[in-house]
């Protein structure tokens, strides 16, 4: 059975740091390319972040692009999410998928608050 | 960036009807558009991928169709367990861009 869980959220203050992981098992991970997507409460789904099946090639939206980096342990199939100079709009739930999102993770709450 | 302009944002609806739900893509995206099912405290489901393909375990009365630019999702005789968001997405390049999703209620 496809899992994927999330951890590592929090409270964090505006500008400071904090990284998600994401444990994956029951599937081959270093052969998938992995996402991290988010949703602001009450609001739609935003992709945050891919990862290529052996870490070479990254991709980001602007809105993250330089303060967030997504990478890969394929030896632990984990997946992490390193998110800097956090802004109040990043408060969001975070999810793990596979980047085909055909299998999600149940998310991690992630709020930036003074 | 691409866009995925959905419609409608909300919907009322009664058990038994036939719902479709639409993006409209800014430029040419194939058939690379997933739609998503997602209910409250929950995690998206994959419902149909590449524009027409029903996802495992997905009743058949859920179906996805494309014409030109415009991508939808319609589910026949809606059961209860249907009202829930559904979300859209194109992955054809990055940045992958997902439709501002379509609220399911219930008359």
């Amino acid at each position: 059975e496809v899992q994927l869980v999330e951890s590592g959220g929090g409270l964090v203050q505006p500008g400071r740091s904090l990284k998600l992981s994401c444990a994956a098992s029951g599937f081959t991970f270093s052969n998938y390319y992995m996402a991290w997507v988010r949703q602001a409460p009450k609001k739609g789904l935003e992709w945050v972040a891919t990862i290529s099946t052996s870490g070479s090639r990254t991709y980001y939206p602007d809105s993250v692009k330089g303060r967030f980096t997504i990478s890969r342990d394929n030896a632990k199939s984990s997946l992490y999410l390193q998110m800097n100079s956090l802004k109040s709009e990043d408060t969001a739930t975070y999810y793990c998928a596979r980047d085909n999102s055909d299998y999600w993770g149940q998310g991690v709450m992630v709020t930036v608050s003074s | 960036d691409i866009q995925m302009t959905q419609s409608p944002s909300s919907m009322s609806v009664s058990l038994g009807d036939t719902v479709t739900i639409t993006c409209r893509a800014s430029q040419d995206v194939g058939i690379y558009v997933n739609w998503f099912q997602q209910k409250p405290g929950k995690s998206p489901r994959r419902m149909i991928y590449r524009a027409t393909n029903l996802a495992d375990g997905v009743p058949s009365r859920f179906s996805g169709s494309r014409s030109g630019s415009d991508y939808s999702l319609t589910i026949s005789s809606l059961e209860s367990e249907d009202v829930a968001d559904y979300h859209c997405l194109q992955y054809d390049e990055y940045p992958h861009t997902f439709g501002a999703g379509t609220k399911l209620e219930l008359k």
